[in-house]
Parts: structure tokens; C-alpha cells; sequence
């Protein structure tokens, strides 16, 4: 089956607990990204990779970090969490070959609370 | 800076066909529209996309003017379940692999 997993679904921290979510996807897509998203506000992106070894930021990248070593996984790594970083998280990918790279497939979220 | 303008939410009942508008002034020439709906504490799910005139699938149409700066999402005859958050989605200007969510449009369907 076609699917984005993440890692933690659930996570509770406290403030400058280094952490990781996970995020895998089984389909060989080149674009993977991370999403935050809080009441109000939507969906914001915080990183994306076009491919291995290639990230971008998105539009709130502050306090975040990503690295794409294999197509498979775009890990979110949160160095010293904070509680403005308590969220719901969402990793997608999409394929950008096919030239639908906005079709984005969407993994089940993980929500974060930090302490 | 918003790249999205969309209602905050409409009200339908069982039935009904609905259209939720999306205003995209600064689209890019070669940049896609896509809808996306989300149900509570689930990842969004794609629902359409195009880039110019119509486009129709089993689940909604989409109908884009010639200037391409708005996009009017239409589900046929709507349930309770297509009771969603829809979600607008263009590139962003400085890249097209940047992608930019519209704040969305809360969708309730009555009985």
C-alpha cells in the first residue's frame, strides 16, 4: 500500500529535549516536505527536499532542522524544542518526475507538545 | 504575505452543489492549482488539480478563468461526510516547488 508514515503520532517533551519525528514514504517520490499546522493558521511548510541531499526552507523554518540522506526518509529534527513548536505535524511527499508534484501524499500527522 | 484568499467557511445542506473560490493574484505562469480537503486530525487528501479552463473528476470539478488568478472548486450534490476544511494550494513566486497553503474554507453540510 502507498503510504506516508510518521513517527511519534503522539509526543509530549519538555523545552530543549532534542527530538526527532520520522518520516518515511514507500512510493519513490522525489519531494518530500513537513508541514506545521495550529488552530487559525493552517498549513505552514517548514522544509522541503526536491531530492537526497537537496532541502530548501519553506516558510517557517526557524527552529527546525531536516536532512534527506536517503529518498525513502525526511526526518524533522527539533534541537532545543520550545512550546511555540507545539503543533500537529504532517510529512508529505509527491512525485516530481510525473510532473504532479503538488499532488502530495500526506502522512497521519504527529502532535507535539512541548513543556 | 497570504498567496491564498479563500471564505473562512460556508454552510450547505445534504444535496446541494457547492462552490468555494480561491483568489490567486500572483500565480506563476507555469504553477498548478490544487485542492486538498482535511477531516480533524487527519493529513490533507487531494482532491483536484489544473492548470487552465476545466477539469472534472469523480469527486469535484474545477472551473479556472482565463487570468488564472482565482479558481472556484465545485463538489456536485454534497453529504454530511464532505463536511471538511478545503484547502487552495498554488506555488509560491520564487519557487514552484515551494508550496503555499490558502488559510482555508470550513465546510459545514446540514441535514
Amino acid at each position: 500500500e502507498a503510504q506516508v508514515t510518521q513517527n511519534p503520532r503522539y509526543l509530549i517533551t519538555v523545552t530543549g529535549k532534542k527530538l526527532t519525528v520520522t518520516c518515511s514514504q514507500n512510493m519513490n517520490h522525489e519531494y518530500m516536505s513537513w508541514y506545521r499546522q495550529d488552530p487559525g493558521l493552517g498549513l505552514r511548510q517548514i522544509y522541503y527536499s526536491m531530492n537526497v541531499e537537496v532541502t530548501d526552507k519553506g516558510d517557517v523554518p526557524e527552529g527546525y532542522k531536516v536532512s534527506r540522506k536517503e529518498k525513502r526518509n525526511f526526518p524533522l529534527i527539533l534541537e532545543s524544542p520550545s512550546p511555540n513548536q507545539t503543533s500537529l505535524y504532517f510529512c508529505a511527499s509527491s512525485s516530481l518526475t510525473s510532473g504532479r508534484f503538488n499532488e502530495q501524499f500526506f502522512g497521519p500527522g504527529t502532535r507535539l507538545t512541548v513543556l | 504575505l497570504a498567496k491564498t484568499t479563500q471564505p473562512i467557511s460556508m454552510d450547505s445542506y445534504e444535496g446541494q452543489e457547492v462552490n468555494i473560490t480561491c483568489s490567486h493574484n500572483n500565480i506563476a505562469t507555469n504553477d498548478y492549482i490544487t485542492w486538498y480537503q482535511q477531516f480533524p486530525s487527519q493529513g490533507p487528501r487531494f482532491i483536484i488539480q489544473g492548470y487552465k479552463t476545466k477539469v472534472t473528476n469523480e469527486v469535484a470539478s474545477l472551473f479556472i478563468p482565463a487570468d488564472r488568478k482565482s479558481s472556484t472548486l465545485s463538489l456536485p450534490r454534497v453529504s454530511l461526510s464532505d463536511t471538511a476544511v478545503y484547502y487552495c494550494l498554488v506555488g509560491d513566486l520564487d519557487s514552484s516547488y515551494k508550496l503555499i497553503f490558502g488559510s482555508g474554507t470550513r465546510l459545514l453540510v446540514r441535514p
